[in-house]
């Protein structure tokens, strides 16, 4: 079963650093485009950042570019997202999904299911 | 950034009716060279992940019922829910593909009247 499992949400204080982790399982992160996207308390989704699938470009959304860093571990089939400088507008549910990209189309599939961060003193 | 526009933001529908959801890119997200339209809608129930509804506008993803359908193109989308069931009450979002950041409208919230 193709599968998502995301863990490091916790709560941390304004100027904190957080790092995030997706466990995948069922397909092989390096074959793939790699995405989180967050999702503050009550409100919709916001694409936070990409990797391409030889990890040789990463884009990031600009209201976290220069803090937070995506990365993978190939060996532990696993993406990451490095959270520096944390704001109380970073506050969200953390998600990780797939982009599938193929003749069969393009699209986030699947998600998994979130993790909470919240920035607070 | 391509910016996504849902609308209505809420909208109440009689079980077995059906409702219409649309959504509007500030530029068209159709590539020429394969003549697909990149958008998404998902499905998001309260605690739950986003699940895929539709991709490339107008194709249902595998075990999505086909009360669900997609249309549209260039710069105007809408989904459709044929005869509404107590189960689709949600959240709905459209994505767009085209270019980083993949950009989401704000959400339509679906209701039961």
């Amino acid at each position: 079963e193709v599968q998502l499992v995301e863990s490091g949400g916790d709560l941390v204080q304004p100027g904190g650093s957080l790092r995030l982790s997706c466990a995948a399982s069922g397909f092989t992160i390096s074959n793939y485009w790699m995405h989180w996207v967050r999702q503050a308390p009550g409100k919709g989704l916001v694409w936070v950042s990409r990797i391409n699938s030889d990890g040789s470009s990463i884009s990031y959304a600009a209201s976290v570019k220069g803090r937070f860093t995506i990365s993978r571990d190939s060996a532990k089939n696993t993406l990451y997202l490095n959270m520096n400088s944390l704001r109380a507008e970073d506050t969200a549910v953390y998600y990780c999904a797939r982009h599938v990209i193929d003749d069969s189309g393009s699209k986030f599939d699947p998600w998994g299911q979130g993790t909470l961060v919240t920035v607070s003193s | 950034d391509i910016v996504m526009t849902q609308s209505p933001d809420s909208l109440a529908v009689s079980l077995g009716e059906r409702a219409t959801i649309n959504c509007k890119s500030s530029q068209s997200i159709l590539y020429s060279s394969n003549n697909k339209n990149y958008l998404a809608w998902y499905q998001q129930k309260p605690g739950q992940p986003p699940k895929l509804l539709i991709y490339w506008a107008s194709t249902r993803e595998s075990g999505v019922p086909d009360r669900f359908s997609g249309s549209g193109s260039g710069t105007d989308f809408t989904l459709t829910i044929s005869s509404l069931q107590a189960a689709d009450v949600a959240i709905y979002y459209c994505q767009q593909f085209y270019s980083i950041p993949y950009t989401f409208g704000q959400g339509t919230k679906l209701e039961i009247k």
